[in-house]
């Protein structure tokens, strides 16, 4: 069963700072990875998807990821108190059936 | 858009009862996915399904059944509640079977069993 690690946090930043979360996952022939943001109480929305070796920017959020060292990252420029959430990585499963999830990285932006 | 329904976003149910959960999504997906989300647990997949009639156990069926009749719909049931079903379930979908493909959740039932 492949795994994938997060740190649990909380990830405290200030109101306008970068925010980093990253992820660390087992399966060495990962080629994709998805970031979901989840407000309490809410359902994890889809953020980002990455699916190559390299950055991908989409607004404030660059996602990264690295096969060599098995770690993805988000990062969240200018951190808004709007982007406190959870943030969970996923990875599919050998055979793509279904994602393995983090357990996901609590964030605090303060304002 | 992609659009997963669940029917209710919040039931109480006694001990014993046979729950129905109901999750439609409306853009012809072939997966469709049914997990719980505890606090300190994460996601926790309990079945899903790649196709009509076909399903999967996934980390945690015990307690769980579920039903795929059409493409849109996949229920998942209780066949006898316990109080250890409390928790915030999660209907997802994606595109296609065996696909590097993301999950498109649903807002979730809240589920308290009394």
């Amino acid at each position: 069963q492949k795994e994938v690690e997060q740190n649990s946090g909380p990830l405290s930043v200030p109101e306008g700072a970068i925010a980093s979360l990253n992820c660390t996952y087992s399966d060495r022939g990962s080629q994709s990875f998805f970031w979901y943001r989840q407000y309490s109480g809410k359902s994890p929305e889809l953020i980002m998807s990455i699916y190559s070796n390299g950055d991908k920017e989409d607004g404030r959020f660059t996602a990264q990821l690295n096969k060599a060292s098995q770690y993805v990252s988000l990062l969240i420029r200018d951190s808004q108190p709007s982007d406190s959430a959870t943030y969970l990585c996923a990875g599919p499963n050998t055979g793509f059936q279904k994602l393995v999830f983090g357990t996901g990285t609590r964030l605090l932006v303060s304002p | 858009d992609v659009k997963v329904t669940q029917s209710s976003r919040y039931l109480v149910k006694r001990t014993g009862e046979k729950v129905f959960l109901e999750c439609v999504q409306d853009m012809d997906h072939e997966n469709m996915f049914w997990y719980r989300q505890d606090p300190g647990l994460g996601l926790r997949l309990i079945y899903f399904s790649y196709d009509v009639k076909m399903k999967e156990k996934g980390d945690i069926p015990e307690g769980y059944s579920v039903s795929r009749e059409k493409k849109e719909r996949f229920s998942l049931i209780l066949e006898s509640a316990s109080t250890n079903q409390t928790s915030m379930y999660l209907c997802a979908s994606s595109l296609l079977f065996n696909s590097n493909q993301p999950q498109h959740f649903g807002d979730g039932t809240r589920l308290s069993i009394l």
